[in-house]
């Protein structure tokens, strides 16, 4: 299986911050990386499919990257709402696999 | 709008069957392949406190792929005369206690999911 290692797996930032969660794939899986952000009582939400899509309705402070072993994500501007946990999810190869999330917490 | 709501019990015994069933919305589990994309239906789980893990998928042909992780105890099916699609997962233990979601694969990605159903092993 491929793993999928998140880092921080925790982060304390304020409002307006810019913060980056970074996914690594222990073997390449080109750009089929997805992101989603949960919060406590409620289903995954998907933001990024692609490495780099931004799913519809998604606000555009959202931003991933990355191709091959190593995916960003971005938050330019952080919201109130923003603070989640959030997840990878390689879509490359079955089984699937998901980093062990990043929980973002308010400073 | 597309909606999957997960159904089934709260309460398993060990060693007994774990049955969920998806009833899809907005959307028709018989669609397959269309001129935009392919459909899968999936199911993930939560454990308490934990990650996600991916049990498998079905596609609307019947055919399925299962995590080896679980596969000798994993069965899924779906019924496109109901629009549902479901989950068995036998001789469970409390490992298996976790919130059990549903979700749609558009093009490889699970895009829309359920709520999420707790399912709790305990005798």
């Amino acid at each position: 299986d491929i793993q999928m290692t998140q880092f921080p797996s925790s982060l304390s930032a304020s409002v307006g911050d810019r913060v980056t969660i970074t996914c690594r794939a222990s073997r390449g899986i080109s750009n089929d990386l997805a992101w989603y952000q949960q919060t406590p009582g409620k289903a995954p939400k998907l933001l990024i499919y692609g490495a780099s899509s931004l799913q519809s309705g998604v606000p555009s402070r959202f931003s991933g990257s990355g191709s091959g072993t190593e995916f960003p994500l971005t938050i330019s501007s952080l919201q109130p709402e923003d603070f989640a946990t959030y997840y990878c999810l390689q879509h490359n190869v079955y089984p699937y696999t998901f980093g062990q999330g990043t929980k973002l917490q308010v400073k | 709008q597309v909606q999957l709501q997960e159904s089934g019990p709260g309460l398993v015994k060990p060693s007994q069957t774990l049955s969920l069933t998806c009833t899809v919305s907005g959307a028709s589990v018989s669609r397959g392949a269309t001129s935009t994309g392919v459909f899968y239906w999936s199911w993930i789980r939560q454990r308490p406190g934990q990650g996600l893990e991916w049990i498998g998928y079905i596609y609307s042909s019947g055919s399925t792929l299962y995590n080896p992780s679980l596969k000798s105890r994993v069965a899924m099916s779906i019924d496109t005369s109901k629009n549902q699609f479901s989950l068995n997962l036998s001789s469970v233990t409390a490992a298996d206690t976790a919130v059990y979601y549903c979700a749609r694969d558009y093009n490889y990605v699970p895009d829309v999911w359920g709520q999420g159903t707790l399912v709790t092993v305990s005798s």
